[in-house]
């Protein structure tokens, strides 16, 4: 069992530049989200989603890209990277609909630069 | 709106004392509360939850509705407890959502 699945663990990128950081989890949770973590901001939400096929913003959602199309996975897409995405990055999932006591699994953090 | 707020960045103290790290939020619907750990070079995990008012490690916290606060707390430190605490909020009314204050690093001095 996998639990959160994050890749990569770390990634230079330049100015302009586009990536996708890529999240998966199998515990077929409904709840997956992005969050970002910098010094003295905290954890702030930038996209989240409620299921397949659905997707809303966060907190801080300028800049990023997401989808759904399936349960296990919820790419994050940065489509022309600045300095003020540098970051730890963290995907985390929960079950939403019932039966769940709210615990948010969290991936292992990727490790963002832009020069 | 809705916020979480963590008002200490860091918190102090010996080995043996007590810690009390805060949190306060603003919800007007009926708030779901929890305290997550980050220890060092580990990922996030969840500490406890106001509902079911479980003792983990020590820690305790209770859901104070009418000074909107959710404090933990621990009788007596421990050097292991030195981490990074987040206090977060899960929205369930009309959507599912989670956020989270802006952390407090406490360190346990021996």
């Amino acid at each position: 069992n996998a639990g959160v699945t994050q890749t990569p663990k770390f990634q230079v990128l330049k100015t302009g530049q586009s990536m996708t950081l890529q999240c998966a989890q199998d515990m077929n949770h409904e709840y997956m989200s992005w969050y970002r973590q910098d010094p003295g901001m905290g954890l702030r939400l930038i996209h989240y989603s409620v299921g397949a096929g659905i997707t809303d913003q966060g907190e801080v959602p300028n800049g990023y890209n997401v989808s759904r199309s399936t349960t296990e996975d919820f790419p994050l897409r940065l489509l022309s990277a600045a300095p003020s995405q540098t970051s730890v990055y963290f995907c985390a999932s929960s079950w939403a609909l019932g039966g769940g006591t709210g615990e948010l699994f969290f991936g292992e953090g990727s490790r963002l630069t832009v020069l | 709106a809705q916020r979480v707020t963590q008002p200490e960045k860091l918190l102090s103290v010996f080995k043996g004392a007590p810690v009390e790290l805060k949190c306060n939020y603003s919800y007007s619907g009926s708030p779901e509360l929890f305290w997550y750990v980050q220890y060092s070079r580990q990922r996030l995990q969840l500490l406890l939850r106001h509902i079911s008012r479980e003792s983990i490690k020590g820690f305790t916290a209770d859901l104070n509705k009418g000074e909107t606060s959710f404090h933990l707390k621990k009788p007596f430190a421990q050097e292991e407890d030195s981490a990074m605490y987040y206090c977060a909020l899960l929205f369930t009314s009309g959507t599912y959502k989670y956020i989270f204050g802006t952390g407090t690093r406490l360190k346990v001095l021996a």
